[in-house]
């Protein structure tokens, strides 16, 4: 069966540090790959989206930025945290443009 | 830019009662879904609806996706405490890779 892993789960960092959130797939070959951001209680802003390794279309532009070294794994980074990076920050995956979406658990990122 | 508006934006009820959340756009989406998240986790996809006009049902929850395929709606049947959550829609076209959400209803269910 197919899973997705995301950690770490909550993070707390000060302005200006590097930031690195990790998601793995496993299960399934060439999946869709996505990041986003929620705000408290609210809908999901798409940050990043990769259709295979290498391939990465920003949404948003901002100091964040993504990876995806491998056909399963996507990196989001920061070289310096902003206080307005803090939020919940999701991974999903995708077999079909369109399709449904299984999400990881989350990282909760404050940024102090 | 496409927008998908929920309401209400946040809905309290008392249990065994029925409710309904809307889920509108200017935009037409080749397909529709919506997923509920519980606090601190992921959200998980309830239902996709494809076709206008198309009603699914999840036991006491029925889905609708528009004649026009720009709005949807989710009806919740004698509703239970653990319905309770942040239901959200997203919206697929063919033009984007992503799905877009709309902004959630959040909905408490009182025992």
């Amino acid at each position: 069966s197919q899973t997705i892993h995301q950690w770490p789960a909550t993070l707390v960092q000060p302005v200006g540090s590097p930031l690195s959130l990790e998601c793995t797939v496993e299960g399934t070959s060439n999946p869709n790959l996505y990041w986003y951001r929620q705000a408290a209680g609210r809908g999901l802003q798409l940050l990043f989206y990769s259709v295979g390794i290498g391939q990465i279309s920003s949404e948003v532009p901002q100091n964040l930025s993504a990876s995806r070294p491998q056909d399963r794994q996507f990196i989001l980074s920061s070289k310096k945290l902003l206080l307005s990076d803090s939020g919940f920050y999701l991974c999903a995956w995708s077999v079909l443009k369109g399709g449904g979406y299984t999400f990881g658990s989350g990282t909760r990122l404050t940024v102090v | 830019t496409q927008l998908l508006e929920q309401s209400p934006q946040f809905l309290s009820i008392q249990e065994g009662e029925n409710l309904t959340v809307y889920c509108n756009s200017s935009s037409v989406f080749s397909s529709l879904q919506w997923y509920r998240q519980e606090p601190g986790e992921g959200p998980v996809l309830l239902v996709t609806v494809v076709t206008g006009g198309e009603v699914k049902k999840l036991k006491r929850l029925t889905f609708q996706f528009g004649d026009a395929r720009k709005d949807s709606s989710l009806h919740i049947t004698a509703a239970q405490p653990g319905d309770t959550g942040l239901y959200l829609c997203a919206g697929a076209d063919t033009g984007r890779r992503a799905l877009t959400f709309g902004s959630g209803t959040r909905l408490q269910v009182q025992p």
